[in-house]
């Protein structure tokens, strides 16, 4: 937070519809993370980004997409080929390198109804 | 693969404790090792770092250490409160990921 935003914070989806999750940050950092929680679970990374126009799948791709034409933003697509896409989505940044340390945006909850 | 391990899922004492969470890791070969908290339906804050070349670090009433070689980390809390109620995550990075445990949810009683 403080400099990291999340929207919407709930959004709800039918089946079969793609929906695009929005993380902006002003704090100039090269590096943006999207990972997925479950309840009662830690985090899994779905995609990275340590630079503009590139980025690389993390643990649990499969279904979603990004995009990195901003250093500010790093908007996520969950697709309908997601099957099980109900989920707390958390959005981070973090220095690039090898050392970096991430920080945490407040989060979006996608329900599928 | 990395895998990291919180123990207990789940902690219930009363207030003014000190406590200990526990952090463990698979794979030694680490660049750092966080701690966050986590309120119900928020997202992540960063409690402490430590790099992999660091023993401990400290934090107001929160000390946390690393003993890369046996794959461990402490979160240690001094005399809880019932403000400190939330879930605490640990998350490793092996290099540019950072992978999670699976979280203690500690309740602090008045």
């Amino acid at each position: 937070d403080g400099g990291i935003t999340q929207s919407p914070k709930y959004l709800f989806r039918k089946e079969g519809q793609n929906v695009t999750l929005s993380c902006e940050q002003n704090l100039n950092h090269d590096a943006m993370y999207w990972y997925r929680q479950d309840p009662g679970q830690g985090l899994r990374l779905i995609y990275y980004s340590q630079i503009v126009n590139d980025f690389q799948k993390g643990d649990i791709a499969e279904g979603y997409s990004v995009s990195r034409e901003k250093k500010e933003s790093f908007p996520l697509t969950v697709t309908s080929a997601q099957k099980n896409p109900t989920a707390f989505y958390l959005c981070a940044i973090g220095t690039s390198g090898a050392f970096n340390e991430q920080f945490f945006g407040p989060g979006t909850r996608l329900t599928v109804l | 693969k990395q895998e990291v391990t919180q123990i207990p899922a789940a902690l219930s004492v009363p207030e003014g404790e000190n406590l200990v969470l526990n952090c463990s890791f698979t794979d030694s070969a680490i660049y750092n090792l966080q701690w966050f908290r986590q309120d119900p339906g928020k997202g992540l804050t960063s409690l402490l770092l430590i790099q992999s070349s660091q023993r401990e670090q400290t934090s107001g009433r929160l000390n946390a250490s690393l003993d890369k070689s046996s794959g461990r980390s402490t979160l240690y809390i001094a005399a809880s409160q019932p403000g400190d109620s939330a879930t605490y995550l640990c998350a490793v990075n092996a290099g540019n990921m950072l992978t999670f445990g699976g979280g203690t949810r500690l309740m602090v009683k008045p």
